[in-house]
């Protein structure tokens, strides 16, 4: 089954402590992306990646990193975490031709 | 800059009446995507309109794409409870595999 498969579902952690967000997908998409969703400003691309080390900010890339280093998985690195990016969290893979599908989503909680 | 506007935000619509949601995108965009969100959930992909008058079906729900217009329609036929979700629609620009820009979305409720 085509799956993107995003972990941890939920997280609250504190300010400052380094933390990743796994994405991994079995459909052998080269393009792969963050969003966060945040109520009221919908959903915005963090970064996004065309290809195995090839990666690119979005419109809301601050205080986010990514690597690429294997097609399958797009982890999102929060180095130094701030309240401000509570915000639920979506990997996405796929191709104009048939869509993007989303993963299940990551609820982060900063305090 | 793409901008994508949904409007209204929430719309309370009547089991069994027909019904038409709009999204209007700013610039020339040759790619529309239909998205359903259920509360907590992640986006399940509905319709991929990729040029100037496609239309899609399925079941209830037909999506149509005007690109000279900068409009996409989501047509409700015969609204069930099943159908109260938020719909986003995202516009895409040509180049391949450019970022999908979203409209805020529309939080449909399906009332007896």
């Amino acid at each position: 089954e085509a799956q993107v498969t995003q972990n941890p579902r939920y997280l609250i952690t504190v300010t400052g402590k380094k933390l990743t967000v796994t994405c991994s997908q079995n459909m052998n998409h080269e393009y792969m992306s963050w969003y966060r969703q945040d109520p009221g400003l919908g959903l915005r691309q963090i970064y996004y990646s065309m290809n195995v080390e090839v990666t690119d900010k979005g419109d809301v890339p601050e205080g986010y990193k990514v690597s690429r280093k294997e097609k399958r998985n797009f982890p999102l690195i929060l180095e130094s975490p701030s309240p401000n990016q509570t915000s639920l969290y979506f990997c996405a893979t796929g191709g104009a031709q048939y869509g993007y599908t989303f993963g299940s989503g990551t609820r982060l909680t900063v305090v | 800059e793409l901008k994508v506007e949904q409007n209204p935000l929430f719309l309370s619509m009547q089991e069994g009446k027909n019904y038409t949601i709009y999204c209007n995108y700013s610039t020339t965009s040759d790619r529309l995507y239909w998205y359903r969100q259920d509360p907590g959930k992640s986006l399940e992909s509905l319709f991929v309109l990729l040029s100037n008058g496609a239309v899609k079906q399925e079941g209830r729900l037909m999506a149509s794409l005007d690109t000279k217009a900068r409009l996409s329609t989501l047509h409700i036929t015969a609204a069930v409870h099943d159908l109260s979700a938020t719909y986003f629609c995202a516009a895409q620009r040509a180049e391949a595999n450019s970022k999908l820009t979203f409209g805020k979305g529309i939080t449909l409720s399906v009332r007896p």
